[in-house]
């Protein structure tokens, strides 16, 4: 089945304790992207990578970091988290970048809480 | 920078009735439009799409209208349903930089 798969789905964390959160995507799609989800302001794009060692911000980069050393893999790191990254986050991928053929499919989510 | 501005925030509407939702979207360059759908607890899903070399698109009861000289497009949905109650977001892409640039969303009530 074609899917989008973060872990965890949930997680509760302290502020500054270091956490990734995974995503993977069977599609063999080239572009991933994620997204951070508040009420109230949509969905904002945290960074986007449309392939292997090529990574990009979006409009919301601070304190997260991404790296794609595989195709299928895209994780996000919090390095130090704060409370200010309280936030559902989605993982999304399409099977090209943006600008040809723009489908994205996205995770289920990760709901992520920092005290 | 970039920036797409969705109204209304919230509408509710009686099932059978249409409901419109508007977008507005500031970089010209922009060439794809989707818009999601998200139900409570679910993830964003794509229900319709445009590109900015076609003026309406329609899928049954759901259309998509585009005007790019006044960078607006909108949802148009006929006949609403209980069911097509949620979160809808519009998007536009940046077509220089290939991100992806979401509205704020609307929430659709459809009552019964």
């Amino acid at each position: 089945e074609a899917q989008v798969t973060q872990n965890p789905r949930y997680l509760i964390t302290v502020t500054g304790k270091k956490l990734t959160v995974t995503c993977s995507q069977n599609m063999n799609h080239e572009y991933m992207s994620w997204y951070r989800q508040d009420p109230g302001l949509g969905l904002r794009q945290i960074y986007y990578s449309m392939n292997v060692e090529v990574t990009d911000k979006g409009d919301v980069p601070e304190g997260y970091k991404v790296s794609r050393k595989e195709k299928r893999n895209f994780p996000l790191i919090l390095e130090s988290p704060s409370p200010n990254q309280t936030s559902l986050y989605f993982c999304a991928s399409s099977p090209t970048p943006l600008g040809a053929k723009n489908i994205q499919y996205f995770g289920a989510g990760t709901r992520l809480s920092v005290l | 920078g970039e920036n797409v501005e969705q109204h209304p925030s919230t509408l509710s509407v009686q099932e059978g009735d249409s409901a419109v939702i508007k977008c507005t979207y500031s970089d010209s360059a922009s060439n794809y439009f989707p818009w999601y759908k998200q139900e409570l607890g679910k993830r964003p899903q794509l229900i319709i799409d445009i590109r900015s070399n076609v003026g309406e698109k329609k899928d049954q009861r759901i259309a998509v209208t585009l005007n790019k000289t006044a960078k607006h497009f909108s949802l148009h949905i006929t006949e609403t349903q209980p069911e097509d109650s949620a979160v809808y977001f519009c998007a536009a892409n940046s077509y220089n930089t290939d991100k992806l640039i979401f509205g704020t969303g609307t929430r659709l009530q459809v009552f019964p």
